[in-house]
């Protein structure tokens, strides 16, 4: 069982385009995050949810938003797509209280083209 | 300025080598983690440390925090192929409840066989 999935594990999408990114975790955690890692393998943390509240806003272009449905899914939509939107976006998840015990999914591979 | 800067960038090593990664900042942290993360999958916590000159060992890694809990190393023995990947460093801030991981830029490791 796939602990913390993600949808899609590619995405190809031209310049202005929108598109998003799902994410699942069935490990029962009520706090989520978005990092994106750019082609440097840099990871830097975008967003953070606790039970479908947004707690961590770093300084990301208001493109992106999230979207928490509940504590077990969290969604990364991302209007009019830039190049330098290309990187990788990872979901993590932990329990509230236990932020040092975050479990990532797979990744997600954008390239904007 | 990086708050956590990693070392070296890249390391290209054969078979039954050892080697040692760093990872150095000047602030003070209460813990510090390391991570592995293989291509195409997302970063897996190995360890955390929480005690100035702590050492802790998996198989054959072994971390170690700083006296000072400024910086700390990850050394492997008797490379293995296996061993190959993105090794991060990270550290968690604004608390346990909310807070957020910040993580060093990496090290690329590739054992070869």
């Amino acid at each position: 069982d796939t602990a913390v999935s993600q949808t899609p594990k590619y995405l190809v999408t031209q310049m202005g385009n929108d598109k998003s990114i799902k994410c699942e975790q069935n490990l029962g955690h009520d706090t989520m995050y978005w990092y994106k890692q750019d082609s440097k393998k840099f990871l830097k943390i975008m967003f953070s949810y606790n039970n479908k509240e947004l707690i961590i806003n770093e300084t990301v272009p208001n493109r992106f938003s999230p979207k928490s449905p509940d504590k077990a899914h969290l969604n990364l939509h991302i209007n009019s797509l830039e190049l330098g939107d290309s990187a990788v976006y990872f979901c993590a998840s932990s329990f509230q209280g236990y932020s040092y015990e975050q479990y990532f999914g797979p990744g997600t591979r954008l390239t904007v083209t | 300025t990086q708050l956590l800067e990693q070392s070296p960038q890249f390391l290209s090593i054969q078979e039954g080598e050892n080697l040692t990664v760093y990872c150095n900042s000047s602030s003070v942290f209460s813990s510090l983690q390391w991570y592995r993360q293989e291509p195409g999958e997302g970063p897996v916590l190995l360890v955390t440390v929480v005690t100035g000159g702590e050492v802790k060992k998996l198989k054959r890694l072994t971390f170690q925090f700083g006296d000072a809990r400024k910086d700390s190393s990850l050394h492997i023995t008797a490379a293995q192929p296996g061993d190959t990947g993105l090794y991060l460093c990270a550290v968690l801030s604004g608390g346990t409840s909310y807070g957020k991981l910040t993580f060093g830029q990496g090290t690329i490791l590739t054992v070869h066989p």
